[in-house]
């Protein structure tokens, strides 16, 4: 069954450095997601992608936050100045179509800034 | 903005006992639900999901949720649990605005359930 991937599965950083956290969707998929979950907290919503513009962000998607897709096949997150309280499981997920259909998550990243 | 409730935190079940997990969402328009589980190791995964028609959905592995309308719940249920049940269970909503979808999922805190063999 085709999975959504993500690389790398534990990223440690120091607190102003950029980091890229990758996903590899499900290849016939066309709408892309983030998602964070914060250690004992809820998994959030980060933001939406689909015809290489991001259709939905929250709040937390802010300046310091970016997402490309670079090729036909990777989707990134882009965290330009890295804070402690960005210290998170990252997800990305996927979907056929949007928000109403199953979105099929990765295994996630574990960030941790220190 | 959307929310949503699952009230049990941590649930310990024996085997065969039957299980029932909370969830409340606080939107006054239409939505699809969501039942998302993570085993331990595993990323997550969809149970079931409900976007119109019979409010009792059935999803895989013997689960089942009740979508009531009046009280903003989808209730997740099962029958007879059995030891690899044992797992992570989140409740999630998708809000329809204007019969157009939403992208983002709401996810509840989520509910721990250890079944005891």
């Amino acid at each position: 069954e085709p999975e959504v991937t993500q690389t790398p599965s534990h990223q440690v950083t120091q607190m102003g450095q950029e980091v890229i956290l990758r996903c590899v969707p499900i290849s016939n998929h066309l709408y892309f997601y983030w998602y964070r979950q914060i250690l004992g907290q809820k998994v959030e919503f980060l933001v939406s992608f689909y015809n290489n513009e991001i259709s939905e962000k929250s709040e937390i998607f802010d300046d310091q936050f970016s997402v490309e897709r670079p090729d036909g096949s990777n989707f990134t997150l882009k965290i330009r100045s890295t804070k402690l309280e960005d210290s998170a499981m990252y997800f990305c997920a996927s979907s056929e179509t949007r928000g109403g259909d199953e979105q099929y998550f990765g295994p996630g990243t574990r960030l941790t800034v220190t | 903005a959307q929310s949503v409730s699952q009230h049990n935190h941590h649930v310990i079940l024996s085997e065969a006992a039957s299980l029932e997990l909370g969830c409340n969402y606080s939107y006054g328009g239409t939505v699809n639900l969501f039942w998302y589980v993570q085993y331990p190791g595993q990323h997550l995964q969809l149970l079931l999901k409900y976007f119109s028609g019979d409010p009792l959905v059935k999803g895989i592995k013997g689960f089942e949720a009740e979508f009531i309308k009046s009280k903003f719940s989808f209730n997740l249920r099962k029958p007879s649990v059995q030891w690899s049940d044992t797992a992570e269970y989140f409740c999630a909503v998708n809000p329809l605005y204007s019969g157009a979808g939403s992208y983002q999922l709401t996810f509840g805190k989520g509910t721990k359930l250890s079944v005891i063999p």
